[in-house]
């Protein structure tokens, strides 16, 4: 079975661009979330899809970081405009909504704003 | 507010050894404490998962610990090989109700020849 497929894996961006990351989940999967995971902050919880609904957006992150499911097999995360302090890995992960609960995590994409 | 708190930050064990992580929630409403395991590079994946009704979960050399009257849960490793360096994360959940995931900060391991 196929994992969690993230592109890109690095992404380079000028501050002010717009980017937009890609996710693929497990076939089957339910719930899709995106994170991200810097080495100051952790993994934060950017946005959280049941069935392709939004159900979390992530709070703070809502002004410049928009998550869409447009099938259940494929979502996307822009981020616009982009800073240099978004700089940081973003992880997309895949569960069965019903368990087992193991979410399944991409590789992710690095990104870097200069 | 950091709702899984993990401890230490990084650890250094000799192979052989045995490495404990440790971690402390405050949700009462967790119910589900997995740990996950992060190579460089990689996402994280799962590493080994508790359910609140269990107080031990044991998997080849790894083993979770977790005591719903402190809030505390552990993990342990025996034999800790070179291969077990990564960072570890545990979390916590609330199933059937959120599902959304709490991580802890992580733990940086290394285990040195």
């Amino acid at each position: 079975d196929a994992g969690v497929t993230q592109t890109p894996r690095h992404e380079v961006a000028e501050k002010g661009q717009t980017i937009i990351l890609k996710c693929e989940p497990v076939s089957g999967h339910n719930d899709l979330f995106w994170y991200r995971q810097t080495k100051i902050q952790g993994l934060e919880l950017l946005s959280y899809f049941r069935s392709k609904s939004l159900m979390e957006d992530g709070g703070a992150f809502k002004d410049r970081f928009k998550a869409e499911m447009l099938n259940s097999s494929f979502s996307t995360l822009k981020i616009q405009p982009t800073e240099p302090k978004d700089s940081a890995v973003y992880l997309c992960a895949s569960s069965f909504h019903w368990g087992p609960y193991e979410q399944y995590f991409g590789p992710g994409t690095r990104l870097t704003v200069l | 507010q950091q709702q899984v708190r993990q401890s230490p930050q990084s650890l250094t064990v000799w192979e052989g050894g045995t490495t404990v992580l440790t971690c402390s929630y405050e949700d009462s409403t967790f119910n589900y404490f997995p740990w996950y395991q992060q190579f460089p590079g990689e996402g994280p994946a799962l590493l080994i998962s508790i359910l609140s009704v269990s107080d031990k979960k044991e998997d080849g050399r790894f083993t979770t610990f977790f005591n719903k009257r402190e809030k505390k849960l552990s993990l342990h490793i025996i034999d800790s090989q070179p291969g077990d360096s990564a960072t570890y994360f545990c979390a916590a959940s609330a199933i059937w109700g959120n599902e959304k995931i709490t991580f802890g900060a992580g733990t940086k391991l290394t285990i040195k020849p």
